[in-house]
């Protein structure tokens, strides 16, 4: 299994809302990623977990919460989001953590394209 | 701020041709990476080259890298239809993190 999958494809949500972002691989990659796109941007990271450990929050907004429950899943929990957070979010993984070189070749799901309302 | 710049913003040529993307970076990397994106989906991991090497193929696709320069190219030969998609450059530094560069749109005509 050579997939990172990410559930809902589309979510639809008010500012008001909590919902999630779900991300599971199996390929026993040992880091994870969130990334946030913009359309017509290229990917900007939010968070990485390096062995079921946040190793890297890029100061982003505690309306997202990030969670990683074992080293297949990755979640982002959503909680009273702006419209400006509307974007394609994407999920990664890698082999291993940080300081390994070429380690870190990215495995990218689909995404996940939030709309706020 | 985002480690690379790439040139061009926007790249149209009719199939057969070759289409080169340039991209830039600041910082010390340790390898160099070009993903491709089509509209609306994940990016897909196209070559990696690390910061010891000068040049790397693999099938239609030769990427250059002058660390002197601080600069990468991507050259796709024979270019189809189907590789109409964005490009993106990415550095990775010793901290595991993976920046991404403003990528190049590329639009191949039948």
């Amino acid at each position: 299994d050579t997939e990172v999958t990410q559930t809902p494809k589309h979510l639809v949500m008010g500012m008001t809302n909590k919902k999630s972002l779900k991300c599971e691989q199996h390929m026993g990659h040992r880091a994870m990623y969130w990334y946030k796109q913009k359309a017509k941007k290229p990917p900007e990271l939010m968070f990485v977990y390096s062995y079921e450990k946040l190793s890297i929050n890029e100061s982003v907004p505690s309306r997202f919460s990030p969670e990683c429950p074992n080293s297949s899943l990755l979640n982002l929990h959503l909680h009273a989001l702006q419209p400006e957070d509307s974007a394609l979010y994407l999920c990664a993984s890698s082999q291993g953590g940080r300081g390994r070189t070429g380690a870190n070749v990215l495995t990218f799901g689909a995404g996940s394209r939030l709309t706020v309302l | 701020s985002q480690q690379g710049e790439e040139d061009p913003q926007a790249l149209s040529i009719q199939e057969g041709e070759n289409a080169t993307m340039n991209c830039s970076y600041k910082t010390s990397i340790n390898n160099l990476q070009w993903y491709r994106q089509n509209s609306g989906r994940g990016l897909v991991h196209l070559i990696l080259i690390r910061s010891n090497e000068r040049e790397k193929h693999s099938g239609r696709l030769r990427v250059t890298l002058d660390t002197s320069k601080k600069s990468s190219s991507l050259l796709i030969t024979a270019s189809r239809a189907a590789d109409t998609a964005s490009y993106f450059c990415a550095t990775a530094n010793q901290g595991g993190k993976l920046i991404f560069g403003q990528g190049t749109e590329l639009s191949v005509k039948p």
